[in-house]
């Protein structure tokens, strides 16, 4: 089993959608987590931390369920440059990050 | 700030030739990475360096060594290119440890060996 999986996708969506990607770990002692966004042939971006309690940063939502060890992301009133690729990270320990494959995502007007 | 830079940007090797990534970065940070990106796997650490003068081996640093030239620079060295390690190169840096800190990328290098 990998240690952090997500849904590949594409997830095609209209502008406006509100579309959720989820991301499953698979050890239960893993710190930290982070979405970070990847544009086509481009470098990784940190999009936003994962707090426990849950964060929201204008359209977009954070939660973290250590119970059933994932983490999910929601974006509300989807734009055609939210188009990318988002990239699971779960951090064990230190320096120790484990990036997931990533979620495509389009939107299409 | 240029931020984290990376030479070359695209590189194509033969079996068994060697070359040198470099990877540089202005912002002061303590902690560089080396990365490698391959379709449907996910970034994986090769190497990395907390600090100056240390390095430490990631996820698969087989093929690779690195050498942390002082706080700003940090480069990936591949002895005996091999096809296996055609991929993308990310170099990345932090303030601090990467559980605690953005992690900063850089532009890439695309690799290919024959």
């Amino acid at each position: 089993r990998k240690e952090v999986e997500q849904d590949p996708g594409p997830f095609n969506v209209p502008e406006g959608a509100t579309v959720a990607f989820n991301c499953t770990y698979s050890n239960s002692a893993s710190q930290s987590f982070f979405w970070y966004r990847q544009d086509c042939r481009k470098e990784p971006k940190l999009l936003m931390s994962v707090y426990s309690s849950g964060n929201e940063d204008g359209r977009f939502t954070a939660q973290l369920n250590r119970a059933s060890q994932y983490i999910s992301l929601l974006i509300r009133d989807s734009k055609l440059s939210d188009s990318a690729t988002y990239l699971c990270v779960v951090i064990l320990y230190g320096n120790k990050l484990v990036f997931g494959a990533g979620t495509i995502l389009r939107v299409k007007s | 700030n240029a931020g984290v830079t990376q030479t070359p940007k695209f590189q194509v090797l033969k079996t068994g030739q060697s070359m040198t990534l470099q990877c540089a970065q202005d912002m002061n940070h303590n902690s560089m990475y080396w990365y490698r990106q391959d379709p449907g796997m996910g970034l994986r650490l090769i190497y990395y360096s907390a600090s100056e003068g240390t390095t430490d081996k990631g996820e698969v640093p087989n093929g690779y060594n690195v050498s942390r030239l002082n706080k700003r620079e940090f480069s990936l060295r591949l002895e005996s290119a091999a096809p296996s390690q055609t991929s993308v190169y990310f170099c990345a840096s932090s303030y601090l440890a990467a559980n605690t800190d953005t992690q900063y990328f850089g532009p890439g290098t695309r690799l290919t060996v024959l």
